[in-house]
């Protein structure tokens, strides 16, 4: 069974404009998560991660928003920039478990 | 400073062929995970070593599949008798420390393809 879902498998926004990226989790033992940018055929980078103690994160144009009622997690990027143009990908992680459970990712496109 | 370092970066192999993928992670770095990306699938995780412990190899789909790391830094992963179902992208990545708030580092990945 899927633990971590991206439900979006692409997403296409202007440049200039909000790109929020969604994703949801099934496992209530999840308190860390992580979003990761992937360029092709580049292994995929970190880019910014929230603990279950917070419902908010943000640096620079990334935020991540998290709503752990809902088991729901966004990144949005403001202002969105063709170089922003990768995978992202959701991870999830519980306090017993070093491993990173990872959605599909969502391709995002920014367009000029 | 470099970063985590994977050979080759693809690799064609006939289906029954055994084959190796090598992991150079970050220098220093006491943890190292192998995860494979299938087509259209996310991250698969596969194995973990941290330092001198004994190797969490839960993730490991068959006993076709084993890893090792020699001297607490590089990693081998060995596919034997491949099957064209192993046909994915094999990503190392390493880490400072088990501690969660340090993130992966990827390498950029090994590109399987079995014919």
């Amino acid at each position: 069974d899927q633990q971590v879902k991206q439900n979006s498998p692409s997403l296409s926004v202007q440049e200039g404009r909000i790109s929020i990226l969604n994703c949801d989790y099934t496992n209530s033992m999840f308190d860390y998560f992580l979003w990761y940018k992937k360029y092709p055929a580049e292994g995929p980078t970190f880019l910014i991660s929230i603990s279950s103690i917070k419902d908010k994160n943000e640096d620079g144009r990334f935020t991540v928003f998290l709503n752990k009622s809902a088991k729901h997690l966004s990144l949005h990027i403001v202002p969105s920039q063709p170089g922003d143009s990768a995978v992202y990908f959701c991870a999830a992680s519980d306090g017993s478990n070093y491993k990173l459970t990872f959605g599909k990712g969502t391709l995002l496109t920014v367009n000029p | 400073g470099a970063g985590v370092s994977q050979s080759p970066s693809n690799k064609v192999t006939e289906k029954g062929k055994d084959v190796e993928l090598r992991c150079d992670p970050i220098s220093g770095h006491t943890a190292l995970y192998w995860y494979r990306q299938s087509l259209g699938q996310g991250l698969e995780f596969l194995i973990y070593f941290q330092g001198n412990s004994a190797p969490d190899k839960s993730g490991l789909p068959s006993d076709r599949f084993s890893a090792e790391r020699t001297g607490g830094s590089v990693s081998t992963l060995t596919i034997q008798r491949t099957q064209q179902e192993d046909s994915a992208v094999y990503l190392c990545a390493s880490s400072p420390s088990r501690d969660r708030v340090q993130p992966l580092h990827f390498g950029n990945g090994t590109r399987l393809t079995v014919t």
